[in-house]
């Protein structure tokens, strides 16, 4: 069991340009997060998949989008990077009604 | 307001025990959790308490919950080097998946 996998694990880009990260859980929950991490600032909920095919908006999801490709694969889009959305990346997963999440390794991005 | 608050540091000596505390604002939240993260890492589970219990132990750690003053506590008993994290309180949000996290608690240990 590789648990919750992310990629890249760091990314630099410029102002303007797109990208999507990755994240893939092989532990067949139903539930997936995408967080955004800020120095004093915690873990902040931009997206959540409460199932495959759904998706809702969480406390940040502006200049994001997502997709839940199936039930193991959550990815996260970067439509035109802004330097405010610098910031460390993580991808969670947890099972029906349990609230334990558990956590991929996260993704640096910079944008310039 | 859903913020849940915790101080930002703490310094211990090695071998004293640690107190990192929590407020959180939703009292329907059914669950509370602490969870771990290191240096370059994801965040892990470390232990959780239901909200009608008011304390859980479990080796080294001991979770104190006041639902009164909705208030929760983490306390690392003779605390290692190994412990220096960052630790975050997060509570439910009702009748969902979401987790609300706390800012996080910079502990550092030194010997």
């Amino acid at each position: 069991n590789a648990g919750v996998t992310q990629t890249p694990k760091f990314q630099v880009l410029k102002t303007g340009q797109s990208m999507t990260l990755q994240c893939a859980q092989d532990m067949n929950h139903n539930s997936m997060y995408w967080y955004r991490q800020d120095p004093g600032m915690g873990l902040r909920l931009i997206y959540y998949s409460a199932s495959e095919g759904t998706t809702d908006k969480g406390e940040v999801p502006n200049g994001y989008n997502v997709s839940r490709l199936n039930k193991r694969e959550f990815s996260l889009r970067l439509e035109s990077a802004a330097p405010s959305q610098t910031s460390v990346y993580f991808c969670a997963s947890s099972g029906q009604g349990s609230g334990e999440q558990f956590f991929g390794p996260g993704t640096r991005l910079t944008v310039l | 307001g859903e913020d849940v608050e915790q101080s930002l540091f703490l310094s211990v000596r090695e071998g004293d025990s640690s107190v990192i505390n929590c407020t959180y604002t939703d009292s329907s939240s059914t669950y509370l959790y602490w969870y771990k993260q290191e240096p370059g890492a994801g965040l892990q589970l470390l232990t959780y308490i239901f909200s009608n219990m008011d304390m859980k132990q479990d080796q080294r750690l001991t979770v104190l919950l006041n639902k009164k003053d909705k208030h929760l506590s983490l306390r690392i008993a003779d605390t290692q080097t190994g412990d220096s994290a960052i630790y975050f309180c997060a509570e439910t949000k009702y009748n969902t998946d979401k987790l609300i996290f706390g800012t996080g608690t910079r502990l550092q240990v030194f010997p």
